[in-house]
């Protein structure tokens, strides 16, 4: 079984530009989720989706990120316009939707953005 | 709010060697369960273990084991007998719980702790 792939690997990107991350999860996955670490700090959550369905965005930083999951497949994160601050890892994970089970979220590799 | 504190930024060890790595969380809620994951080299999050609140027992998988005490809030991880390969940057997270018990949502990490594992 394949297990969270991102895309791509690595961007590096002036500052006003646009960028824009994918994630495929395993598949059958209904729950995904973005990430992000800053350098040296920890994993901070970005957003949640359930099928197409934005669960929890609360962890969106402000309106220059735009996440996506048409069809409830693979989903985007683009970032419009970036800045500098906007630099880290971003880190996608996907889950089995469980009632009464145990969920464990599996993770991708992760993208490297750096805005200069 | 949920926060957890890995203390220990980087632990260098020579192989052999047992190294704990300590995690310490904060949580209001009654259940809840904790996560470690490990990060090598090649940079995915590769899951290890979950654990809910409301199993206090200690598990072992193989020259891994996990102390998870409710009373001092502390879940920590010990790896035996070292290896290179175990060098990493190591994630105890933490996520809620609902009614039924099923951990959902997003997960609260700690920083990490980065072991280094000499020959």
């Amino acid at each position: 079984e394949a297990g969270v792939t991102q895309f791509p690997s690595h961007s590096v990107i002036e500052k006003g530009q646009t960028v824009t991350l994918r994630c495929d999860p395993i598949s059958g996955h209904d729950n995904l989720y973005w990430y992000r670490r800053v350098m040296g700090k920890e994993i901070k959550f970005l957003l949640h989706f359930v099928k197409e369905s934005k669960q929890d965005e609360s962890g969106m930083p402000n309106n220059r990120f735009l996440a996506e999951r048409t069809g409830g497949t693979y989903s985007t994160l683009k970032v419009q316009p970036a800045e500098l601050e906007d630099s880290g890892v971003y880190f996608c994970a996907s889950s089995h939707r469980r009632t009464g089970g145990k969920e464990t979220q599996y993770f991708g590799p992760g993208t490297r953005l750096l805005v200069l | 709010a949920q926060k957890v504190t890995q203390a220990q930024t980087e632990i260098s060890v020579v192989e052999k060697e047992d190294v704990t790595l300590d995690c310490v969380y904060e949580t209001r809620d009654t259940t809840y369960y904790l996560f470690w994951y490990k990060q090598p080299p090649s940079g995915e999050l590769v899951f290890l273990i979950r654990r809910n609140s409301f199993d206090e027992q200690n598990e072992i998988s193989g020259r891994y084991s996990w102390n998870f005490q409710k009373s001092t809030s502390s879940f920590n991880f010990t790896i035996t007998a070292s290896q290179v390969v175990d060098s990493a940057v190591y994630f105890c997270a933490l996520s809620r719980s609902n009614a039924g018990g099923t951990s959902y949502g997003k997960l609260t990490f700690g920083q990490g702790t980065i072991l280094t594992v000499h020959p």
